[in-house]
C-alpha cells in the first residue's frame, strides 16, 4: 500500500528552464517531507524537506511547495542545470520512518 | 572519507545460500537503517536500529536477520536466500533528538543482491 506517489517516471526540461516534480501522499500524520536525489550507482542523498506545518521552503535554485489539503507536493528547480540530471524521490516521515515515492528520472537538455 | 559505507558493493549468490551485507556510518549518528529497492524501484524500510536497540522492524522474512554491534554498525544476515531477494538494499543513518533532524537520513552506496 505506498502511501506516497510519483505519477511521472520521467521528466525531460531544457537546461535554464525550470523542471517542476510531483508528489502525492495519503497519510495526513506525516510530520516531514523531503526530496532525495540519487545518481546511479549511489545512495539517494538529501536535498531539501518541509515541515508539515509550512507550505513553501527554499534553498537555492531548489523550492518545495505542500499543499496539506490536496495532500499534494512540488519541487521547483530553476533555472535547471545539465548535473540535475538524475532520479528524484519524494518521501515522507512520520514515527522514525520514510516512505518514499517511486521516483521521477529527470533529464535535463543542453 | 565516506560517510556511510556498504560492503559489498556487488553480491552475486546462488539460491539457499546465507550471505551477509556489512555497515558502516562516521557520522557519530545513533540510529541506522536498512532499506530494499525492489524491482519497481520503491524504496521500502525493512529495519531501524537505535543505540544498538531495534526500533523499527517491518514486514521482513525472518530469513533476514540485521545485527548492529555498536552504533556505528549494523550488518544484514540473510539466510536461505530466494530469487525474491534480489535487489538493492541500502544502509542509511540519522541522528535521533536534540543533535539533529532525524527525518534527514544519509545513505550508504548500496549493495546490490543478485539470487541465480
Amino acid at each position: 500500500d505506498q502511501q506516497v506517489k510519483q505519477n511521472s517516471p520521467s521528466l525531460s526540461v531544457q537546461e535554464g528552464r525550470i523542471s517542476i516534480l510531483n508528489c502525492d501522499y495519503t497519510n495526513s500524520m506525516f510530520d516531514y517531507f523531503l526530496w532525495y536525489k540519487k545518481y546511479p550507482a549511489e545512495g539517494p542523498t538529501f536535498l531539501i524537506s518541509i515541515s508539515s506545518i509550512k507550505d513553501k521552503n527554499e534553498d537555492g535554485r531548489f523550492t518545495v511547495f505542500l499543499n496539506k489539503s490536496a495532500k499534494h507536493l512540488s519541487l521547483h528547480i530553476v533555472p535547471s542545470q545539465p548535473g540535475d540530471s538524475a532520479v528524484y524521490f519524494c518521501a515522507a516521515y512520520v514515527d522514525y520512518k520514510l516512505s518514499f515515492g517511486a521516483g521521477t528520472t529527470v533529464t535535463v537538455r543542453a | 572519507d565516506t560517510a556511510v559505507s556498504q560492503t559489498p558493493k556487488y553480491l552475486v549468490t546462488q539460491m539457499g545460500n546465507d550471505k551477509s551485507i556489512k555497515c558502516e556510518q562516521n557520522l557519530g549518528h545513533d540510529t541506522m537503517y536498512w532499506y530494499k529497492q525492489d524491482s519497481k524501484k520503491f524504496l521500502k524500510i525493512m529495519f531501524s536500529y537505535n543505540n544498538k536497540e531495534l526500533i523499527i522492524n517491518e514486514t521482513v522474512p525472518n530469513r533476514f536477520s540485521p545485527k548492529s554491534p555498536d552504533k556505528a554498525h549494523l550488518n544484514l544476515h540473510i539466510n536461505s536466500l530466494e530469487l525474491g531477494d534480489s535487489a538493492v538494499y541500502f544502509c542509511a543513518s540519522s541522528q535521533i533528538g536534540d543533535r539533529g533532524p532525524s527525518y534527514e537520513q544519509y545513505f550508504g552506496p548500496g549493495t546490490r543482491l543478485t539470487v541465480t
